[in-house]
């Protein structure tokens, strides 16, 4: 079935460090790619998405690139600031109906 | 604020109990999705609804039921409550049937089970 996988955390930087996390998927077809970020006692909210091979989501300095040929949707930030700690969750949208979630990553930004 | 609204916020109830989380959607959209989040699980896919019908089930126990009302809004009810029940709670919404676009998440309800 439709699955997503994320390096495990705690990712502790410090600010201004640039950020990767890893994001891999098994799904048939071309789905949609996506990261959510979940701040403290709050829900899920949509940071960028993908919908096609190649095409590039951007929001607020972070970028990911939908890289079918490695089945990978990576998160990059140049410069994390103290206000970007959080967890972090990738998604794919199938065909389906609903959005599968990778585990979530924590990121800690210490100053 | 994200235009979908739970309530409550907050619920701590004893086991064997039944309780009902509630979830309006943004304005304009017609697709109502639940999820668990837990330490253990992450999130899971409960059920979701469009325009009043059921379109897809996940990993809902049998305890639980749903329902998506005329006005759009959904009732999310759990029953014969367990310890392991306790978790966090998602509303989603989005405009259409699918979710290749994305959808907006609520705060979510916090339910303790004791």
């Amino acid at each position: 079935g439709d699955s997503v996988t994320q390096m495990e955390g705690p990712v502790t930087l410090s600010e201004e460090a640039f950020l990767t996390i890893n994001c891999t998927y098994t799904a048939t077809g071309y789905p949609s790619l996506f990261w959510y970020v979940q701040y403290p006692g709050e829900g899920l909210q949509l940071l960028l998405k993908a919908t096609k091979a190649d095409d590039k989501g951007s929001n607020k300095g972070f970028e990911a690139t939908y890289r079918k040929e490695t089945t990978s949707f990576h998160l990059e930030k140049g410069s994390v600031q103290v206000s970007d700690s959080a967890v972090y969750f990738c998604a794919l949208s199938p065909l389906g109906n609903m959005l599968t979630f990778g585990g979530g990553t924590r990121l800690m930004v210490k100053p | 604020d994200s235009g979908v609204t739970q309530t409550p916020k907050h619920l701590i109830t004893a086991t064997g109990q039944r309780v009902t989380l509630r979830c309006s959607p943004r304005s304009g959209d017609l697709s109502v999705y639940w999820y668990q989040q837990s330490l253990d699980q992450g999130l899971q896919f409960l059920i979701q609804y469009y325009n009043g019908e059921e379109r897809a089930k996940g990993n809902i126990l049998e305890r639980f039921s749903a329902q998506q009302f005329p006005d759009l809004h959904s009732e999310l009810n759990l029953s014969s409550l367990e310890l392991g029940d306790s978790a966090l709670y998602f509303c989603a919404s989005s405009a259409s049937p699918t979710a290749r676009g994305g959808y907006t998440f609520g705060s979510g309800t916090r339910l303790t089970v004791v």
